[in-house]
């Protein structure tokens, strides 16, 4: 299984929707997490099982999809919200896709 | 509260050992499966190793398979990674993880350690 992520890199702005995609090269179930990474911090769950928020993470994310195309949203972009997103993929072995950084616009 | 410290990183030459300790703390160890994780510096992240809760599945990622051993203390409540023939794309942080579940597979990381760096050079 491979995981592909897009954009690799997105500009916004605070207030802002975002979208970022996660693709598997076969299908996954929802066997799909999102992580969220700042720089020099380990990272932090915030969504499995495709769509289940994880404990104390804002509602303004949330996670879709099953099969082979998930998406992650951030409803409203906040300040502490710029860092670097993570798919995992935990049908098989874990793995994670390369990552989307969310910078300032 | 749910604590993993990393320990055992630092500078080593290529072709030597390491071993990496990650000391668990404020849950019930035996419950769940557990694994590492490392992050080049600037690179994304990748799964290296994981063991399952009564140690009887580990798993490795092919770039380690071979080269790298998991295993877990659970009286010491305490993971390991044993890396031997270190080369230099094995410089990275190396993250310590707790799975949701007892199993390798199925389960999502819900707690991290801070992460301990190695660096492999001559």
């Amino acid at each position: 299984i491979q995981l592909t992520q897009s954009p690799s890199f997105l500009s916004a702005s605070v207030g802002d929707r975002v979208t970022i995609t996660c693709r598997a090269s076969q299908g996954i179930s929802s066997f799909l997490a999102w992580y969220q990474q700042k720089p020099g911090k380990a990272p932090k769950l915030l969504i499995y099982a495709s769509s289940t928020l994880q404990s104390g993470v804002p509602s303004r994310f949330s996670g879709s999809g099953s099969g082979t195309q998930f998406t992650l949203t951030i409803s409203s972009l906040q300040p502490e919200d710029f860092a670097t997103y993570y798919c995992q993929q935990l049908n098989t072995y874990p793995l994670f896709g390369p990552g989307t950084k969310v910078d300032i616009k | 509260e749910v604590q993993l410290v990393e320990s055992g990183g630092g500078l080593v030459q290529p072709g030597r050992s390491l071993t990496l300790s990650c000391a668990a703390s404020g849950f019930t160890f035996d419950n769940h499966a557990m694994h590492w994780v490392r992050q080049a510096p600037g690179k994304g992240l990748e799964w290296v190793s994981g063991i399952s809760w009564d140690s009887a599945t580990t798993g490795y990622a092919d770039s380690v398979k071979g080269r790298f051993t998991i295993s877990r203390d659970d009286g010491k409540n305490s993971l390991y990674l044993q890396m031997n023939s270190l080369r230099p794309e094995d410089t990275a942080f190396y993250y310590c993880a707790r799975g949701a579940y007892p199993t390798i597979r199925g389960g999502y990381f819900d707690s991290w350690g801070q992460g301990t760096l190695v660096t492999v050079s001559s």
